[in-house]
């Protein structure tokens, strides 16, 4: 398998506020990343593709300029929650593809954010 | 991406074999079958993929049909720590056209 690492968890923050989520594949570079949000009781949505060295890819209804990604190295991705808001309250979770054998996707452990 | 077709639920007692049914009756030549699995409040863990042949791991196996348009997962003895959400996924690995769609999954009860 492949290790995908999130940090932090969980966090809680105030309304207003920003806070940032990393996504780091331990064992092996990852060109491409992705950015799921989850509600409860729902199925993962896709939010944005997160490319290395290059602007990411945000799906259809994803405010690109509240949900800022980065994905400086090969390594490591990270999305940003600007002006933080109660409705963003979510189950935030990354993914990375490990090239070789089918281009394998595998998930970080996830993200709670409770905006306050 | 093509669509895929799960029983909302299913339920299977301790130690039988569960047989997870998926329908992705458009599948393209070029796509794969993955299956994944999220257990509650965690991120989804990668089970096992498939083109064309049967494949198997050390968690599951997977059986896909000779016309690829459905596919079942095998978890050949359940644990009680096998109940999750399991999602039958179609994609192709090419680069720009790799990203995972979920569906509603199938949420796969185990019984004592």
């Amino acid at each position: 398998g492949a290790v995908v690492s999130q940090h932090p968890s969980w966090v809680i923050c105030k309304s207003g506020t920003s806070v940032k989520i990393e996504c780091r594949s331990l064992d092996f570079q990852a060109t491409t990343m992705f950015w799921y949000r989850q509600f409860p009781k729902q199925s993962l949505m896709l939010m944005a593709t997160s490319n290395e060295g290059s602007k990411a890819t945000y799906e259809q209804g994803v405010e690109k300029d509240k949900f800022l990604i980065n994905h400086a190295s090969l390594t490591l991705s990270t999305l940003t929650v600007t002006s933080a808001h109660p409705e963003d309250s979510s189950f935030y979770i990354c993914s990375a593809v490990k090239t070789g054998s089918g281009n394998t996707i595998y998930f970080g452990e996830g993200s709670w954010l409770t905006v306050v | 991406d093509a669509k895929t077709t799960q029983p909302p639920s299913m339920d299977c007692a301790e130690g039988r074999a569960a047989n997870l049914p998926c329908n992705h009756s458009t599948i393209s030549g070029n796509e794969y079958v993955y299956w994944y699995r999220q257990i509650h409040s965690q991120g989804p863990q990668y089970i096992i993929h498939g083109l064309k042949n049967n494949e198997t791991n050390e968690m599951a196996s997977l059986i896909i049909t000779e016309d690829r348009k459905s596919s079942t997962l095998i978890l050949p003895h359940a644990t009680l720590r096998d109940t999750a959400v399991y999602y039958c996924i179609v994609r192709s690995p090419v680069q720009g056209a790799q990203k995972l769609v979920f569906g509603q999954g199938t949420r796969l009860t185990i019984n004592p």
